[in-house]
């Protein structure tokens, strides 16, 4: 089974700055995956394949990564964007979840 | 529009059995491969069950291995998971999702509890 390490697991970035989210798998997987979750609603996709932006997902998100190593960027911190973002890869069965990143606004 | 609807949720007593629906509409069913997915209160995301889009593969995670039944009705558009001999450390909101996870339901919940 392939394990995802998330980090960092929470973190508080303000209004304008920059975040970085990254997913460390144990061994290296073709994709990665994203998704964002909010307190009581089900996990939606944000970004696909490594680097494609799901529908109605705003440019300020982007993906990046090979190998074993993955990241989600933001490029300018906003209130919605409070969330807990978690990766999965599904290159290898079974599909494993990285532990989450809970990003707050300071 | 795609949409999952689950259905099911309740509370139910250690070693009793459950079973749980996911009703699709807006895509053709019977093509896809369907997973569940399930998150235990204030914990992460744990992928527990995929069913090949004719039935012809199952998987399951270790966690439910021998104890879960991922099963479907084509004719129904209907994925189930029947979960039987369940311990309080089942209890999680369950969500079914399309076979790249592209799709979720809303999620039910299931709490196993004396």
């Amino acid at each position: 089974e392939i394990v995802l390490t998330q980090s960092p697991t929470t973190m508080a970035a303000s209004p304008g700055e920059k975040v970085t989210i990254t997913c460390r798998a144990s061994s290296s997987v073709s994709y990665m995956h994203w998704f964002q979750q909010k307190s009581g609603t089900s996990p939606k996709p944000w970004i696909y394949d490594t680097s494609k932006l799901a529908s109605g997902v705003p440019d300020r998100f982007s993906g990046s990564g090979s190998g074993t190593s993955y990241s989600l960027t933001i490029s300018s911190m906003e209130a919605e964007d409070a969330a807990t973002y978690y990766c999965l890869q599904r290159t290898s069965y079974p599909p494993t979840f990285g532990g989450g990143t809970k990003l707050e606004l300071k | 529009e795609v949409q999952l609807v689950e259905s099911g949720e309740g509370l139910v007593q250690p070693g009793s059995s459950m079973k749980l629906s996911c009703v699709a509409s807006g895509f053709t069913f019977s093509n896809y491969g369907m997973n569940w997915i399930r998150q235990a209160p204030k914990k992460g995301l744990e992928w527990i069950a995929l069913i090949y889009y004719d039935s012809s593969s199952k998987y399951y995670a270790d966690s439910v291995k021998g104890r879960f039944t991922i099963s479907r009705d084509n004719s129904k558009n209907t994925l189930y998971l029947e979960m039987n001999s369940l311990r309080s450390e089942d209890t999680a909101m369950y969500y079914c999702a399309k076979r790249d996870f592209d799709y979720w339901g809303q999620g039910v919940m299931v709490t196993v509890s004396s």
